[in-house]
């Protein structure tokens, strides 16, 4: 579910160090994981997902882990950059629900 | 391609007054459409979506209201606004193509003096 009363969780990196964003998603047969990043006072941007068949997928900087045994979701992004500080988002699809159950996210901020 | 507007993007209203949000999106048909909010340093709350004009499903019991009156139109509105309506409203759009991703508006930031 939902945790929108909760001040965001944050980390805190080193520029050039690799990141590691974590999720607990609550939904033993969600099929389809998005993460979404989200700079200040913008809407959320696709970043990555991954279907529930899969345990990694990799993308450029970014790679998604999924691990359907303990219901978790990271997200890995390699040489932080400033411009990755943002506030990230995991997602997750419950087959017949017709909208995506959100994460409460966490604040990323690079320090340069 | 697809785009989704949001308008006004920023707005400063009294309490008790009334809003009305807009959000459409060009490129794309019946699409899912949602709308929710975020509070500041908080995560997104799902208010409203809608899978089809006049279709409209509430997640939260609240003073605001939503309506679809077009197919690629959403509007949030109030009669009177609370003092905790305030924050970033953000509508957000989906076709299922064998993923379930959502498409980000920019946001209205509401403020509620």
């Amino acid at each position: 579910g939902e945790s929108v009363g909760l001040h965001l969780p944050t980390l805190s990196v080193q520029e050039g160090d690799n990141s590691i964003i974590n999720c607990a998603y609550s939904n033993s047969a969600s099929d389809y994981f998005i993460w979404y990043k989200q700079e200040s006072g913008k809407g959320p941007q696709f970043i990555i997902d991954i279907r529930s068949n899969m345990d990694k997928r990799q993308g450029q900087r970014v790679t998604v882990l999924l691990n359907k045994t303990v219901k978790h979701l990271s997200l890995q992004i390699a040489a932080t950059q400033p411009g990755d500080s943002a506030v990230y988002f995991c997602a997750e699809n419950i087959p017949g629900a017709n909208n995506l159950f959100f994460g409460t996210g966490t604040r990323l901020t690079v320090i340069p | 391609s697809q785009t989704i507007h949001q308008w006004p993007a920023t707005l400063v209203q009294p309490v008790g007054s009334p809003l009305s949000l807009e959000c459409t999106v060009e490129g794309t048909s019946n699409p899912n459409l949602y709308w929710y909010r975020q509070a500041a340093g908080r995560g997104l709350q799902l208010l409203f979506y809608s899978v089809g004009i006049g279709q409209i499903s509430s997640e939260v019991p609240q003073n605001l209201s939503a309506s679809r009156p077009q197919d690629r139109q959403f509007i949030l509105s109030s009669k009177k606004l609370l003092l905790s309506d305030s924050g970033f409203y953000l509508c957000a759009w989906s076709v299922f193509r064998g993923d379930y991703e959502q498409y980000f508006g920019p946001g209205t930031r509401l403020t509620v003096t």
